[in-house]
């Protein structure tokens, strides 16, 4: 079984500051993508990323998938109230429908 | 855009009761998934299908039962729920996976917006 392993589970900063979300993984992936869920609602995909060493800007919101395809880092500059969420990590490749591994998810709070 | 819609976002119920989750997709996707979602377990994989009256166990499908009769609905079943069934539970589509070694298939994942069950 495919293990996605998301770093650090919970962090809470204040509206400004700067943050990097981890998702590793011993497995490589065909691609790898990033969810945001906020409460009470389903997870919305913000990127897909599929070439080693790929980086992909969102606004404020910065994806690196690594070079081995291993892992991933999703980089949040000048966070805001807005930025509040659980962020999930879901890793393509490992067999089924569509294969799908899901990290456990960060969860994010960005205090004003 | 897509619209994947469930038909409830709260839904209590007693232990024993038979319950129906419904889930409808507008996109013509022909994967379906459904997943509860735990904290502290993430989501967790109960039942897929791709395509029609085909259906596939996920990581966790004890307990549970669906139904694919048409390629817009999947529908989820609790034969006879349990206080343990108590859970966020999360409906997704995608297109067909179809992929090739150039060009993989992404297989993003389109969400409902969940239903919150609770079983007493």
């Amino acid at each position: 079984t495919q293990l996605l392993e998301q770093s650090p589970q919970f962090l809470s900063i204040q509206e400004g500051e700067n943050l990097t979300v981890y998702c590793n993984s011993s497995s490589v992936f065909s691609s790898l993508q990033w969810y945001r869920q906020e409460p009470g609602e389903g997870p919305v995909l913000l990127v897909t990323v599929v070439t080693g060493g790929e980086v992909k800007k969102l606004k404020r919101l910065t994806f690196q998938f690594g070079d081995a395809r291993k892992d991933s880092s999703l980089h949040i500059t000048a966070a805001q109230p807005g930025d509040t969420g659980l962020y999930l990590c879901a890793g393509a490749g490992g067999g089924g429908a569509d294969g799908l591994t899901f990290g456990k998810g960060t969860h994010l709070i960005i205090q004003p | 855009d897509v619209k994947v819609t469930q038909s409830s976002r709260y839904l209590v119920k007693r232990t024993g009761e038979k319950v129906f989750l419904e889930c409808v997709q507008d996109m013509d996707h022909e994967n379906m998934f459904w997943y509860r979602q735990d904290p502290g377990l993430g989501l967790r994989l109960i039942y897929f299908s791709y395509d029609v009256k085909m259906k596939e166990k996920g990581d966790i499908p004890e307990g549970y039962s669906v139904s694919r009769e048409k390629k817009e609905r999947f529908s989820l079943i609790l034969e006879s729920a349990s206080t343990n069934q108590t859970s966020m539970y999360l409906c997704a589509s995608s297109l067909s996976r179809g992929g090739t070694s150039e060009i993989p298939s992404y297989n993003e994942q389109f969400f409902g917006p969940g239903t919150r069950l609770t079983v007493l």
